[in-house]
């Protein structure tokens, strides 16, 4: 069982709707969590951050972590097409020997016109 | 400001045959790491570097070898390319904190 589980997708939305994804994961010492958008033939880029439990808004985007559910999602509001990426989940534990990021597998999203 | 640079952008090697993908940041940024990216397997930390001479493996070192004698340069070398190595290779960089991570635009390695 992979330590991070994320949903591949893809995952196709049209304009305007409400987007949600999800990660799941097994390590309880996790405390920081991650979403990376990553474009095609890019690199990925941090879009959210947020240490242990709560909601974090961003604009028309929610980071939303359950450490006792072992759960992130991250919501987008009003998608457009140019959200349309693959979303990658990333976690880390304090004080974790290495500095790893531990990343998803990342869910592909398409918003269409 | 160019951010994380990579080059090659591209590569096809043989096995066997050995090369260096380089990555410079003008971020003055101490923590660099390489990751590679696979279908489905998310990306896997190879090695990181949190200062100029100081570098340290992480969940995938075998097979390469990396340096850092400058804040700007991180080089990542295939000693002796194997098809078990292709993969998409991102540098990444960051200035406080590991979680937050500026990436290169990658270099898509094949090895035949």
């Amino acid at each position: 069982q992979k330590e991070v589980e994320q949903d591949p997708g893809p995952l196709s939305v049209p304009e305007g709707a409400i987007v949600s994804l999800n990660c799941t994961y097994s390590n309880s010492a996790f405390q920081y969590f991650m979403w990376y958008r990553q474009y095609s033939r890019k690199g990925p880029e941090l879009l959210m951050y947020t240490y242990s439990s709560g909601n974090k808004e961003d604009g028309r985007f929610t980071a939303q972590v359950d450490k006792s559910s072992k759960y992130i999602s991250l919501f987008i509001r009003d998608s457009q097409p140019s959200d349309s990426a693959t979303y990658l989940c990333a976690m880390s534990a304090y004080g974790n020997a290495g500095n790893m990021l531990t990343f998803g597998g990342g869910t592909r999203l398409m918003v269409k016109p | 400001n160019a951010g994380v640079t990579q080059t090659p952008k591209f590569q096809v090697l043989k096995t066997g045959q050995s090369m260096t993908l380089q990555c410079a940041q003008d971020m003055n940024h101490e923590y660099m790491s390489w990751y590679r990216q696979d279908p489905g397997m998310g990306l896997r930390l190879i090695h990181y570097s949190v200062g100029a001479g100081i570098t340290d493996q992480g969940e995938v070192p075998n097979g390469y070898n990396v340096s850092r004698s400058t804040t700007e340069d991180f080089p990542l070398r295939l000693l002796s390319a194997a098809p078990s190595q292709t993969s998409v290779y991102f540098c990444a960089s960051s200035y406080d904190r590991v979680e937050k991570l500026f990436f290169g635009s990658g270099t898509q390695l094949s090895v035949l």
